[in-house]
């Protein structure tokens, strides 16, 4: 089946320095690739959505200078966060899509980011 | 606005026991809908899914859902819980075919 690999699973960072975060789709070419914030005992909240080759749409109230998303190739979405403060430390998931839309979302095993 | 509501953030249950959880959806016509199951610190894993035909959909891990139009819900359910479902559950709708809304999620606790 589809997998979608995250790295690092967990990461502490010192405030004002920036961490990168990849998805990768190990077995299938993503061309949609999304990015999902997680708050603890809150839901998932989509960031952005991220298109190979193309710049990517975020949901209103996310800094996009803040969260760099890159789509460079159909297999790899990277997200960095830069300037990192404690207030970015968070459950950080992504998903791959399959090109069937929402039927085919395989989610990573997402990133812990502390900053300190 | 689009929206999905699971009234209950914190379900107990003893081993064995059948299990419910609700999940409840605002949206004009019928979206794709889903549940995911999450275990701490870890992604989504997809249970099911219902996106047309039979309303009483069959999942992974011996879970099922059923879709009822009138009361715009989509519960989960299973006969019987085994202490490995102890978890984060998450319903899902998707108003087109492009993006996830989740629930604010309920978490599974078993007793044995």
């Amino acid at each position: 089946g589809a997998v979608v690999s995250q790295h690092p699973s967990r990461v502490i960072c010192k405030s004002g320095t920036s961490v990168k975060i990849e998805c990768r789709s190990l077995d299938f070419q993503a061309t949609t690739m999304f990015w999902y914030r997680q708050f603890p005992k809150k839901s998932l909240m989509l960031m952005a959505t991220s298109n190979e080759g193309s710049k990517a749409t975020y949901e209103q109230g996310v800094e996009k200078d803040k969260f760099l998303i890159n789509h460079a190739s159909l297999t790899l979405s990277t997200l960095t966060v830069t300037s990192a403060h404690p207030e970015d430390s968070s459950f950080y998931i992504c998903s791959a899509g399959l090109g069937q839309g929402v039927n085919g979302y395989t989610f990573g095993s997402g990133t812990r980011l502390t900053v300190v | 606005a689009q929206s999905v509501t699971q009234p209950d953030i914190h379900i107990t249950v003893s081993e064995g026991a059948s299990l419910e959880l609700r999940c409840n959806y605002s949206y004009g016509a019928t979206p794709y809908l889903f549940w995911y199951v999450q275990s701490p610190g870890q992604g989504l894993q997809l249970l099911l899914k219902y996106f047309s035909g039979d309303t009483l959909v069959q999942g992974i891990k011996g879970f099922e859902a059923e879709f009822k139009r009138s009361q715009s819900s989509f519960n989960l359910r299973k006969p019987s819980v085994h202490w490995s479902d102890a978890a984060e559950y998450f319903c899902a709708v998707a108003p087109n075919t492009d993006k996830l809304i989740f629930g604010t999620g309920t978490r599974l606790q078993v007793f044995p």
